[in-house]
């Protein structure tokens, strides 16, 4: 079955870096688009980024353009999401999901703290 | 892009239906066939209850189902029962290629 496992959050100074991971399995990872999503704590969903299934084409929120990236590999069949410049409301749980007419499959998150 | 508008929060009995509605632009829902909505239980994943305006994947009860007018997208819950109690989002591309969540409702059934 579709399982997604992302990893590399935790407690990071403002103005510091992170490098989150999203792991694919059960599916073909090469095949589809691939985002992140993020909630900050006792808030709603905000979408950040997705890539497309070469990973030639990449898009972002206005507000992490420019400080967060999104890459993938495929042949290791994982996401990526480096950030860079953090801030303190970049805090919250960053979601990897699927894409595919929306967001059908979500891992179960990585906590990112700005503090 | 500004989040979609959703009202706060909605209520119902059990047995009863009730409308989420989630309002964007012509630059949003008013241009796309991908909305899509998803509930949230109280700290769990979000789960994807309706794709490309009007499909339900397959597990989703066919209790829930999504329409579009304009710019204005909609889920209905037919049959309310207590485990829908949850946040519903709704979410859109974007002429921009980009993705747009709604601000978020809170169903409470009483």
């Amino acid at each position: 079955q579709v399982h997604l496992v992302e990893s590399g959050g935790g407690l990071a100074k403002p103005g510091g870096s992170l490098r989150l991971s999203c792991e694919a399995s059960g599916f073909s990872f090469g095949d589809y688009y691939m985002t992140w999503t993020r909630q900050a704590p006792g808030k709603g969903l905000e979408w950040v980024a997705y890539i497309t299934s070469d990973g030639a084409g990449k898009y972002y929120a206005d507000s992490v353009k420019g400080r967060f990236t999104i890459s993938r590999d495929n042949a290791k069949k994982t996401m990526f999401l480096q950030i860079n410049t953090l801030r303190v409301d970049d805090t919250g749980t960053y979601y990897c999901a699927r894409w595919r007419g929306g967001f059908d499959f979500w891992g179960q998150g990585t906590l990112v703290t700005a503090s | 892009h500004s989040a979609l508008t959703q009202p706060p929060s909605v209520s119902g009995s059990p047995g009863q239906s009730i409308t989420i509605s989630c309002s964007g632009t012509s630059s949003d829902i008013g241009n796309s066939d991908r909305v899509s909505w998803y509930q949230q239980s109280p700290g769990t994943v979000p789960k994807l209850l309706i794709y490309e305006v009007t499909e339900r994947p397959s597990g989703v009860p066919d209790r829930f189902s999504g329409s579009k007018s304009g710019n204005t997208a909609s889920l209905t819950i037919s049959g309310l029962q207590l485990e829908d109690e949850a946040d519903y989002y709704c979410s859109s591309f974007t002429r921009t290629s980009t993705i747009v969540f709604g601000t978020g409702t809170s169903l409470t059934v009483l």
